[in-house]
């Protein structure tokens, strides 16, 4: 039974434009979120976290956003990048890390 | 600085054959995780460690899977016997217990034929 989720396997966003990312999870006792960003034939790499006492965290073009009640977050780019084309998983965090099954973003020229 | 450094990067095998991979985490770190990677279940939690006792190995597909971590720079995660099902990447990650960031390594591509 998924705890993370991330229900768009790809998404595709027009260079420049705003990309948005989805994840829902299930475990209430999540006391932290994060994004990582990863590319064919290397390790994921984290981007960006946000603990569940807050509701926004932002870092340059990247924003992620936290809604306890509907248990879901969000991450935000924008302005998208050619180099933004990756793998992106949420992970949830209680006392173990907990990653979701990855959406693919292709940004498009 | 070295990150977490992981071998081999690919292996080809044979089912039936033992596979062992291994796993050198960022030095003082004192958790280290495995993940597996495939395309339908995404980044899987096989097991990890807290200063290199095992806390949760619930995520190991079977018992013919198995993972030590001897001392605090190194880990293996050992498949035997290994069929075709278990071809994935492997990853191997580590961080500060209780801390919210873990840093991966490259992986392990396994192919069991």
């Amino acid at each position: 039974d998924q705890q993370v989720k991330q229900n768009s396997p790809s998404l595709s966003v027009q260079e420049g434009r705003i990309s948005i990312l989805n994840c829902d999870y299930t475990n209430s006792m999540f006391d932290y979120f994060l994004w990582y960003k990863k590319y064919p034939a290397e390790g994921p790499t984290f981007l960006i976290s946000i603990s569940s006492i807050k509701d926004k965290n932002e870092d340059g073009r990247f924003t992620v956003f936290l809604n306890k009640s509907a248990k879901h977050l969000s991450l935000h780019i924008v302005p998208s990048q050619p180099g933004d084309s990756a793998v992106y998983f949420c992970a949830a965090k209680d006392d173990k890390i907990i990653f979701g099954k990855g959406t693919r973003l292709h940004i498009l020229p | 600085d070295a990150g977490v450094i992981q071998s081999p990067r690919h292996e080809v095998t044979e089912m039936g054959q033992e596979v062992t991979l291994r796993c050198k985490p960022i030095s003082g770190h004192n958790s280290l995780f495995w993940y597996r990677q495939t395309m339908m279940r995404g980044l899987e939690l096989l097991i990890y460690f807290n200063n290199n006792v095992p806390i949760d190995d619930s995520g190991m597909p079977e018992d013919r899977f198995s993972a030590k971590m001897p001392n605090a720079s190194f880990s293996t995660l050992k498949i035997q016997p290994s069929e075709p099902r278990d071809s994935a990447v492997y990853f191997c990650a580590s961080g500060f217990w209780g801390g919210g960031e873990l840093f991966f390594g490259e992986g392990s591509r396994l192919t069991v034929l």
